[in-house]
């Protein structure tokens, strides 16, 4: 079946630094791409929508100019996480639709000190 | 999409049926019942999808009621590796792909030895 790739799974970074997760849909290409949050014990929220070739939709509340997407290819997307400072600490995930359900990545455990 | 309630736990022993209900009174005709999982620190996992008839996969089956206001998600035989959050997602088809899921708080289901 479809895969979705999400890398790295686990990533420390210093505050104030930049984290850049990636995202690759390895059999299918999707145009659109989603990232979500989850923090401990809580469900995934939507962060943003990424669209390839076009600026990506956010959600309210979710700071664009602090998580950059980019969404280059068909088959991949980017969330960068600038100035990281530890209530950024989280696991992103990233999903994409194949031809009947949706995919997701593993996640990426980030944990900002 | 059509709001989903779940129990927010339920315990199951090792070896027999983990039955996971789901209530969706408000759902549309065009709308499908989707069921997801998410075993801890991993991304959400597709599991089943139907719109009025019973389906079954290799992983479960998914009884929906003939008003398909409510639906269950049946794990014939849990094991240990069942124990996860699971989701019932209420989606309209066709779903172009455009749109993210999104994720209620689930049912964490226990498999205990």
């Amino acid at each position: 079946g479809a895969v979705v790739s999400q890398h790295p799974s686990r990533v420390i970074c210093k505050s104030g630094t930049s984290v850049k997760i990636e995202c690759r849909s390895l059999d299918f290409q999707a145009t659109t791409m989603f990232w979500y949050r989850q923090f401990p014990k809580q469900s995934l929220m939507l962060m943003a929508t990424s669209n390839e070739g076009s600026k990506a939709t956010y959600e309210q509340g979710v700071e664009k100019d602090k998580f950059l997407i980019n969404h280059a290819s068909l088959t991949l997307s980017t969330l960068t996480v600038t100035s990281a400072h530890p209530e950024d600490s989280s696991f992103y995930i990233c999903s994409a639709k194949g031809l009947t359900e949706a995919f997701f990545g593993q996640g990426t455990r980030l944990t900002v000190v | 999409d059509a709001k989903t309630t779940q129990p927010p736990s339920m315990d199951c022993a090792e070896g027999r049926a983990a039955n996971l209900p789901c209530n969706h009174s408000t759902i549309s005709g065009n709308e499908y019942v989707y069921w997801y999982r998410q075993i801890h620190s991993q991304g959400p996992q597709y599991i089943i999808h139907g719109l009025k008839n019973n389906e079954t996969n290799e992983m479960a089956s998914l009884i929906i009621t003939e008003d398909r206001k409510s639906s269950t998600l049946i794990l014939p035989h849990a094991t240990l590796r069942d124990t996860a959050v699971y989701y019932c997602i209420v989606r309209v088809s066709p779903d172009t792909g455009r749109r993210a899921l999104t994720f209620g708080s689930g049912t964490r289901l226990q498999v205990q030895p």
